[in-house]
């Protein structure tokens, strides 16, 4: 069975800091993908980055960045000179690569950011 | 371009009532996942849907069933609802029975009284 744990219910940082939202994932499969999603207080999850097991390359896309690491199933998410706007809460998921079949995301509980200005 | 589109936004019923739940699919999307998303909590997978069947099922009881129709569109049926169903519900959208493009709607936020 495939699980994931955001260990940080909630974060509170001042606009400017950079911020670390870990997670963590179990999984049986040699082939997954893992996600990120923000949800705004509108409630639409809106899709933050994708990764394949088979690519641990780090990545960056503006102010945020991914660090995947398979040795130690981790998959974190950096922030970097947080605004206002970033606050939400933010929830990783994994999603096993099975054949014939659709794949359902499993989600960890989520991470509240606050950033205060 | 539309993502994906739910309807109601909100939505009250009392206990034992049976409730049905609307969603449209982003245009070019086949495939529709609904999910349950307690207050406080992940998002939890409830059922997917391709070529108007069920295709793979969480662990949600019976009273919880869905169709598709052909055009993608789908609904989510609750029957004789308990206070535990009170919830967001989302639907999500993809291009492939994958599932690695998934767009999530705005969610129907169900309170049971």
């Amino acid at each position: 069975a495939q699980k994931v744990t955001q260990a940080q219910t909630e974060i509170s940082v001042v606009e400017k800091e950079d911020v670390t939202l870990d997670c963590v994932y179990e999984t049986r499969d040699t082939t997954y993908y893992l996600f990120w999603y923000k949800q705004p207080p509108s409630g639409e999850l809106v899709f933050l980055i994708r990764r394949n097991s088979f690519d641990e390359q780090n990545e960056i896309s503006g102010r945020y960045s991914w660090n995947f690491q398979k040795s130690t199933s981790s998959f974190n998410f950096t922030i970097t000179a947080s605004q206002v706007v970033d606050s939400a809460v933010y929830f990783c998921a994994l999603s096993e690569a099975h054949n014939n079949a659709g794949n359902m995301l499993t989600f960890g509980g989520g991470t509240r950011l606050m950033v205060k200005p | 371009d539309a993502g994906v589109t739910q309807s109601p936004t909100h939505l009250i019923k009392t206990r034992g009532q049976q409730v049905t739940l609307r969603c449209s699919p982003k245009s070019g999307h086949d495939t529709v996942s609904w999910y349950q998303q307690a207050l406080g909590q992940g998002p939890q997978f409830i059922f997917q849907y391709y070529e108007e069947e069920e295709r793979q099922r969480g662990n949600f009881p019976d009273r919880f069933s869905g169709h598709q129709y052909p055009n993608y569109s789908s609904e989510l049926n609750v029957n004789a609802l308990l206070l535990g169903d009170s919830a967001l519900y989302l639907c999500a959208s993809s291009p492939d029975r994958a599932g690695y493009g998934y767009t999530f709607g705005s969610g129907t936020r169900l309170t049971v009284v």
